[in-house]
């Protein structure tokens, strides 16, 4: 079982936003900036999206965007696109040098 | 080009020992710390461990602890990762990747498969 929670699955319409959310604690999440984000397709490397909590790395499109409130943070996708079909893990720093992943969300693009 | 790129991966009997290396490419190894990262069969991922730049600090996931050793040559440019009494349950594509900061890794390698099965 997973220390952070996500909904196993998420879907939405080309064009249309969807949000993922992360939910963990106040040791984890709600503890510190450093929320990150990954996209990965099975089979292949995973990839960065979002670090601490809503920064983009180069390259991301910015439609994709990160949030936290509390325990909870959240990875909103905006304007679907097909090949934003893919797991999403979210992370978080859990305190003396421990890190945390969530269980994933598969999002489907209908 | 920033790479990082696993190998060592197998099948192992339970209670068996596996060394994973990961090569690094593009960018001055020592400058960062490395982690390693799995995904067992249908799961998540789960962090394993981390190591800094040095070598000098490392930490392990709780289950993890004793068994597994984390370890890094920056002449080599290359990680380690000695793993012992391996169970079942370690299973899993292993990834080794870049940590930058906040505790995010932003270069994956494709991983390394060990299937622990007797």
């Amino acid at each position: 079982q997973s220390a952070l929670t996500q909904p196993p699955s998420a879907s939405g319409s080309p064009g249309q936003s969807v949000t993922i959310s992360c939910t963990g604690t106040s040791s984890d999440v709600g503890g510190y900036k450093y929320v990150s984000w990954y996209q990965h397709h099975p089979g292949k490397a995973p990839k960065l999206m979002i670090y601490e909590v809503n920064k983009r790395p180069s390259g991301v499109p910015d439609r994709f965007s990160g949030s936290k409130s509390g325990n909870t943070a959240s990875l909103t996708v905006s304007e679907l696109q097909a090949e934003d079909e893919a797991n999403y893990y979210c992370s978080s720093y859990a305190g003396s040098n421990n890190l945390e992943f969530g269980g994933g969300t598969k999002l489907t693009v209908l | 080009e920033v790479q990082v790129v696993e190998s060592g991966g197998g099948l192992v009997k339970p209670g068996g020992s596996l060394r994973l290396s990961c090569a690094a490419s593009g960018f001055t190894f020592s400058d960062y710390s490395m982690n390693w990262v799995r995904q067992a069969p249908g799961k998540g991922l789960e962090w394993v461990s981390l190591i800094s730049g040095s070598g000098g600090y490392v930490y392990y996931a709780g289950s993890m602890k004793g068994r597994f050793t984390v370890s890094r040559d920056n002449a080599r440019n290359s990680l380690f990762l000695q793993m012992t009494s391996l169970r079942a349950e370690d299973t899993a594509v292993y990834y080794c990747a870049r940590l930058v900061g906040g505790y995010a890794s932003d270069y994956w390698g494709q991983g390394t498969l060990v299937t622990v099965s007797s």
